[in-house]
């Protein structure tokens, strides 16, 4: 159980392009998704918190307008990144909290994005 | 806000033996005190995670303790594999659904068989 998924895996595109990445809690609904983004070898690093149906909280220094976070459902969530630069590329995650009072968190298998 | 701070950052240990990493937190408010484990190129897994109002949980060869006294907690690995290299990071949190987890800068563990 707890399966978190993210598609797509991998990513390649050119400067000022948009991608966007979804995620998907598989066996469960998830109230609260949250989105990191990791450097190599650093920790994670929190973009945003998104609840189901209304509008994402972001972190101090993420640009709300180039990173879009939509919660449309239970079980989805998307994150399109817009108008790429090389700068953009690095590791993007999410994770999901099934809610019922507990703040685990699942991980989905990461994005890698490549900005060229 | 909270913060947390993890140590060591890399660990190198034998086939068999043990590997302890420990990690503090500022936020006397944080309950919640979850580990994961990274391989390369992947999500992370939650491999055990712990509250305050327990001292000390265990789940096989591993285990995790906690302090709130001092503010401190700590993953234990025994018998350690070489499938048990990876990146292990330590977070915590106020408990209730939804709150964020701030995570711990990670140590990256080598079994050597």
């Amino acid at each position: 159980g707890a399966v978190v998924s993210q598609h797509p895996s991998r990513v390649i595109c050119k400067s000022g392009t948009s991608v966007k990445i979804e995620c998907r809690s598989l066996d469960f609904q998830a109230t609260t998704m949250f989105w990191y983004r990791q450097f190599p070898k650093q920790s994670l690093m929190l973009m945003a918190t998104s609840n189901e149906g209304s509008k994402a909280t972001y972190e101090q220094g993420v640009e709300k307008d180039k990173f879009l976070i939509n919660h449309a459902s239970l079980t989805l969530s998307t994150l399109t990144v817009t108008s790429a630069h090389p700068e953009d590329s690095s590791f993007y995650i999410c994770s999901a909290n099934p809610g019922g009072g507990y703040n685990e968190q699942f991980f989905g298998p990461g994005t890698r994005l490549t900005v060229l | 806000g909270e913060n947390v701070e993890q140590h060591p950052s890399t660990l190198s240990v034998q086939e068999g033996d043990s590997a302890v990493i420990k990690c503090t937190y500022s936020d006397s408010a944080s309950n919640y005190f979850p580990w994961y484990k990274q391989e390369l190129g992947k999500g992370p897994q939650l491999i055990i995670d712990i509250r305050s109002n327990v001292g000390e949980k265990k789940d096989q060869r591993i285990a995790v303790t906690l302090n709130k006294t001092a503010k401190h907690f700590s993953l234990h690995i025994t018998e350690t594999q070489p499938e048990d290299s990876a990146v292990y990071f330590c977070a915590a949190s106020r408990g209730a659904a939804g709150n964020k987890l701030t995570f711990g800068g990670g140590t990256r563990v080598l079994v050597k068989p």
